[in-house]
C-alpha cells in the first residue's frame, strides 16, 4: 500500500510570508505527528494529531500550528515565516496513538520524505 | 526531560568493517528505543527497536540490545557494506506518547 506522502516536496519563501504543508497518512492510520529537521538542532517533535485533535505539542512558537482533518490527513501552517524556519519537515503516521503498552509496541511510526521549506 | 546523546561523526569505516555507533539516554521511567536510517534525500526508516529492558532488535545485520543499567542502545554490525552508508538517528518514546525524542544523528560513508 501507499506511503506518507507530503505535498509540496520542495517550497521557497521569503521572510513574512505563510506557509502550508500537507501530509497524508497511510491508509487506515488515525495518529499523525509532525517533526522540524534542521543541521542545528536536529529532529525536533512539533505536534502529534489523532483523531482531529492535538494530543501534544512540542516547544515551537505560535506561529506554527496544524490541524487533522475526518480523512486523517493533516496540514501544518507556519505564519510569518524566519530564516530560521528553514527546515526539512517530516511527517510520520502510525496506526494508534500507543496509549497502551500493547499498542505500543506495534505501533510503528512510517515517515514521509519531507518538505524542504527555504525562507529567503 | 527525555534526551538521547549519540556518538559524534562522521564515521568513516571500509566495507566489511565492524560498526559500532553509541547511543545513551536520560528518561524516566520505561521508554522504547529506536534505530531509525535516512538515506540521502529520503524521510526516517525504522531499522530495528527494542521495548523494554534486554531486549535486543535486529535487522539487516544490525543489532542493537537496551541495557537499563547503562541506558544505552548501541548499534551494531558486523561486516558493512556501501550500501549502509547514511545517516543514523537513534530515538526513544515514552509508554502511552507518540513523540519521539531523537539524537542529534550520526552520518556514516562505507568506502568500498
Amino acid at each position: 500500500k501507499a506511503g506518507v506522502t507530503q505535498t509540496p516536496r520542495y517550497l521557497i519563501k521569503t521572510r513574512g510570508q505563510q506557509v502550508t504543508l500537507s501530509c497524508s497518512p497511510i491508509s487506515g492510520h488515525r495518529s499523525v505527528s509532525w517533526y522540524q529537521q534542521t543541521p542545528g538542532q536536529g529532529l525536533q517533535f512539533l505536534f502529534e494529531y489523532f483523531s482531529e485533535t492535538q494530543r501534544n505539542k512540542g516547544n515551537f512558537p505560535g506561529r506554527f500550528s496544524g490541524r487533522q482533518f475526518s480523512n486523517s490527513r493533516s496540514e501544518m501552517n507556519v505564519s510569518t515565516l524566519e530564516l530560521g524556519d528553514s527546515a526539512l519537515y517530516l511527517c510520520a503516521s502510525s496506526l494508534f496513538r500507543g496509549a497502551t503498552r500493547q499498542e505500543g509496541r506495534n505501533n510503528e511510526q512510517f515517515f514521509g520524505p519531507g518538505t524542504r521549506l527555504t525562507v529567503l | 526531560g527525555d534526551s538521547v546523546t549519540q556518538m559524534e561523526g562522521p564515521v568513516t569505516l571500509s566495507e566489511e568493517a565492524f560498526l559500532t555507533i553509541n547511543c545513551t539516554y536520560t528518561a524516566t521511567g520505561y521508554p522504547s528505543l529506536f534505530w531509525y536510517v535516512q538515506y540521502p534525500g529520503e524521510g526516517l526508516q525504522l531499522l530495528l527497536k527494542a521495548t523494554k529492558a534486554d531486549d535486543k532488535g535486529s535487522n539487516k545485520g544490525f543489532e542493537a540490545t537496551y541495557r537499563k543499567e547503562t541506558t544505552s542502545f548501541h548499534l551494531e554490525k558486523g561486516s558493512v557494506q556501501v550500501s549502509d552508508s547514511a545517516v543514523y538517528f537513534c530515538a526513544l518514546r515514552q509508554q502511552g506518547a507518540q513523540k519521539l525524542v531523537f539524537g542529534q544523528g550520526t552520518r556514516l560513508t562505507i568506502n568500498p
